[in-house]
Parts: C-alpha cells; structure tokens; sequence
C-alpha cells in the first residue's frame, strides 16, 4: 500500500516485556520522526532520523531505542515497557518534495499493564 | 512557557458559524503547520505555511511571520469540521522536526 503505515494498531503488553512498533513509507522520504501522543502533553517527539543509519533524540527518548537500517522503515522498540509509556504512537515522514510538510502514519494505541 | 500556545482550548460553534483559532510561538520557525484530528483517527496536515495567507475549500490559514502568530479560519462551518486543530512549528534545522501546541477541540453544532 502507497503511503505511510504502522504495525500493530493496537498492542497491550505487560511491564517489562519489549516491544517494538513498526513505521514503513513507500515514499522515500529521507526523514521519519516518532511521537508519542498523551492527554495533558500533547504530541512528542521520541526520536527522528535524517536518513538510512541516521537518528536522533528528542524531547523523550529515554525507554525508546530506535534503528533504521533502510529508508522505508523506522521501528521504535521499548526495550523493557513501563506503564508511563501506554500512549498513542504516531510515525511521520516527511520529505524535500513537499517542503517538508509531514505526513503521519494511523497511529498504534499501545498499552502496558 | 510553552513554545507554541493555541487558543481557544475549546470550541463550540453552531453549523454554519465562521471560526478562528489561534497559534503563538516563541521560537524561529522554519514553517508553521496546521493539522487535524478527528476522534479515535489519525492526523491529517491541512496546511504548511511560512509566510502570507494558504486557502483549501473553508479553510484559510493567515500567518504573521513578525508578530509570530498564526490564525485558522473555517467558513460556514459544518458539523464533519468537528475535531481537534493542532498547530505546530518547525525549527530551523535540517531535520525540521514539529513542536506542537496543545490543540483546539473544535465542536460544531446543527
């Protein structure tokens, strides 16, 4: 599917197990961010990355780790989940083509228990 | 203080009605984005603008580049506009990754 995606779209895990979320575009953008979404914060960003081998933290990455080994795809794991962290994850995209306007995936609705 | 401030936090309007919402920032932009969220739904960018005025359909999106403020604009508004508006800022450097202000829960009334 042309687009933005991510995988799952829900997900309840436990404390301290580790999940990862999946991000994948088919546009070739060079740049994808990770955000976290929470009543009474708003959206965040966890981490970013400029292109393939490239990332970077922002405003909250501690519990995050993220790799991107290719373009199309940007995975954010939680190496050992804490309820702190059940939040809506959205990944986004964006690009030179476009201005760098921002496309965002649906979002993973993830809980930890 | 927040770096982008929205106002207002909440908003109900009657079908039909013309609606404004509002957008500070503190900071050097690169662009200034307006995004919408509908319940339980993703997020969809309406506008991305770094200086004048950008027109889609009902929507307008006006910004001030020497005031830093920015305004969203629904004409004739309609019940479907009801969602959350979020505006958000890109920061000068190369990545341009999105600050985001707090969001304006828009409800329109028929």
């Amino acid at each position: 599917d042309a687009g933005i995606t991510q995988s799952p779209r829900y997900k309840i895990t436990e404390t301290g197990r580790q999940v990862t979320l999946m991000c994948h575009q088919t546009w070739s953008h060079s740049y994808m961010f990770w955000y976290r979404q929470d009543l009474g914060h708003g959206l965040r960003l966890i981490y970013y990355s400029a292109a393939a081998d490239i990332t970077d933290k922002g405003e909250v990455p501690d519990g995050y780790v993220v790799s991107r080994s290719k373009t199309e795809n940007f995975p954010l794991t939680l190496e050992s989940a804490t309820r702190s962290q059940t939040s809506v994850y959205f990944c986004a995209s964006s690009g030179v083509v476009g201005g760098y306007e921002q496309y965002f995936g649906p979002g993973t609705r993830l809980t930890v228990t | 203080k927040n770096e982008v401030e929205q106002s207002p936090q909440n908003l109900t309007a009657q079908e039909g009605e013309f609606i404004t919402i509002n957008c500070s920032y503190s900071v050097g932009i690169s662009a200034l984005h307006w995004l919408q969220q509908h319940p339980g739904g993703g997020i969809v960018s309406l506008f991305m603008l770094s200086s004048g005025k950008k027109k889609h359909g009902r929507l307008i999106a006006t910004i001030n580049i020497q005031e830093k403020h920015s305004s969203l604009h629904i004409t004739a508004s309609h019940p479907r506009d009801s969602a959350v508006y979020i505006c958000a800022v890109s920061g000068l450097g190369s990545a341009r990754q999105l600050t985001f202000g707090s969001g304006t829960q828009l409800t329109v009334l028929p």
